[in-house]
């Protein structure tokens, strides 16, 4: 069974600060999605990491990914209130599967003046 | 596109009646999932769909069921709710390999309360 741990769960941070959300997955899989929730609101889809080393940067968001420890990294620099919301981090099982996804149980931000 | 619409919103269900949650997607993915959402809790796996005519069972299948009869729609069907079944509901869609391969696309979700 693929399992799926993001830590920290809840995360209150100032703005303009930096901080790092992990995720941790069981099995070998062959690639990770980072997804964002806001209260109420969908899902949206932030990044997708295909290979290991594999690094990707969308504003004041960076994430990361090294198979080999099965490790993903969310890098959040100078937080600004705007993204306070749900992370999501989710692992694609195999064709099996239909490639459905697993997902932590997701990192709470809270981006406070 | 509208991408991946979900009926109704919100829905009161009382205790042993059914009912069925519709989803249609228009970007033409073979890929199609279920998936349900508690509080503090991530989104798990109710059943998917790999395209028409084909559904498998996910990790919480127990009382839902679904059929796929064409590519566009994949409704979720409740029967007989109980008060477990109180969560928010998501279909989510994606296309079938290319580098997006499994990329998946969610709707805006369906709410539902049983009591």
């Amino acid at each position: 069974e693929l399992k799926v741990e993001q830590n920290p769960l809840f995360l209150s941070m100032q703005e303009g600060k930096n901080y790092t959300i992990y995720c941790n997955y069981s099995t070998t899989s062959d690639r990770l999605y980072w997804y964002r929730q806001d209260p109420g609101k969908s899902l949206e889809s932030l990044f997708v990491l295909l290979s290991n080393g594999a690094v990707k940067q969308e504003g004041r968001l960076m994430a990361s990914l090294d198979t080999k420890a099965r490790l993903s990294t969310l890098h959040i620099t100078a937080a600004v209130h705007d993204l306070s919301a749900t992370y999501f981090c989710a692992v694609s099982s195999n064709s099996n599967s239909g490639y459905a996804l697993n997902f932590g149980k997701g990192t709470s931000l809270l981006v406070t003046p | 596109n509208a991408g991946v619409t979900q009926t109704p919103k919100f829905r009161i269900l009382k205790i042993g009646q059914s009912m069925t949650l519709q989803c249609t997607q228009d970007m033409n993915h073979n890929y199609m999932y279920w998936y349900r959402q508690d509080p503090g809790m991530g989104l798990k796996l109710i059943y998917y769909s790999v395209g028409a005519g084909i559904t498998d069972k996910g990790e919480v299948p127990n009382g839902y069921n679904v059929s796929r009869s064409t590519t566009e729609d994949f409704p979720l069907r409740l029967e007989l709710a109980a008060p477990s079944q109180t969560s928010v509901y998501f279909c989510a869609s994606s296309a079938q390999g290319g580098v997006l391969r499994g990329t998946q696309y969610f709707g805006p979700g369906t709410r539902l309360l049983v009591l």
